[in-house]
């Protein structure tokens, strides 16, 4: 079965600051994964993809995302936060071999960013 | 815009009732889903579906039920069998290209 650890629970940086939250994954082959941010009250959005190719990925808000097969991860990296980008980061992990419609994805439990001045 | 809206924002439910929620998108995709937020949980899956009249249980599907009797909407019934019902309910759909668009949600209180 698919999971996805995020160690951190709750992270604080701040504002101007780089920013790294980590993800970790289980999962049998390649798989498709995600980072979505979301803010109180509100759902997801998804900041960013990686189904194949360039292991570093570029997202929204300027935020990108690298991921190591050897160290199965997919951290979520932003050389200068804002005070706008405090809120949840969800990173999840999809199964890559339905290609034709619903793909289980999973959840990790979330990191908290919280942003000072 | 194309995206999904969930209704009501904030609903209350009283001990014993069966509470109805809203999942309507207009962005033409074929999947939908339907997942509970708990603090510190992360996003849980209670049922998906691929195409219309067809849904599939997820892994908290206990005291709900779903019809897809519409491509565009995707309602969600929370039953009295749902013993602890209080969460925030999100609504998804995704296309074959993938990535999920999620609504807003649904706040759900047990009075």
């Amino acid at each position: 079965a698919q999971s996805v650890t995020q160690p951190d629970i709750h992270i604080t940086v701040s504002e101007g600051a780089s920013l790294e939250l980590r993800c970790n994954y289980s999962y049998g082959a390649t798989p498709y994964l995600f980072w979505y941010v979301q803010s109180p009250g509100q759902g997801l959005q998804l900041l960013l993809k990686y189904f194949s190719g360039d292991t570093l990925v570029q997202g929204i808000k300027g935020f990108e995302a690298e991921f190591k097969r050897s160290q199965s991860s997919f951290n979520l990296r932003k050389p200068s936060v804002h005070w706008s980008d405090a809120a949840e980061y969800f990173c999840a992990v999809g199964d890559s071999s339905n290609s034709g419609g619903y793909q289980k994805v999973t959840f990790g439990t979330g990191t908290k960013l919280q942003v000072i001045p | 815009d194309g995206g999904i809206t969930q209704s009501p924002k904030y609903l209350f439910r009283k001990e014993g009732q069966n509470v109805t929620l809203s999942c309507e998108q207009n962005l033409n995709h074929d999947a939908m889903y339907w997942y509970r937020q708990d603090p510190g949980q992360g996003l849980r899956l209670i049922y998906y579906s691929q195409i219309v009249n067809d849904f599939q249980k997820g892994d908290i599907a206990e005291g709900y039920s779903v019809s897809r009797e519409k491509k565009e909407s995707f309602p969600l019934t929370v039953t009295s069998a749902q013993k602890n019902p209080t969460a925030f309910y999100l609504c998804a759909s995704s296309s074959k290209n993938y990535g999920y668009t999620f609504g807003s949600g649904t706040r759900l209180t047990v009075v």
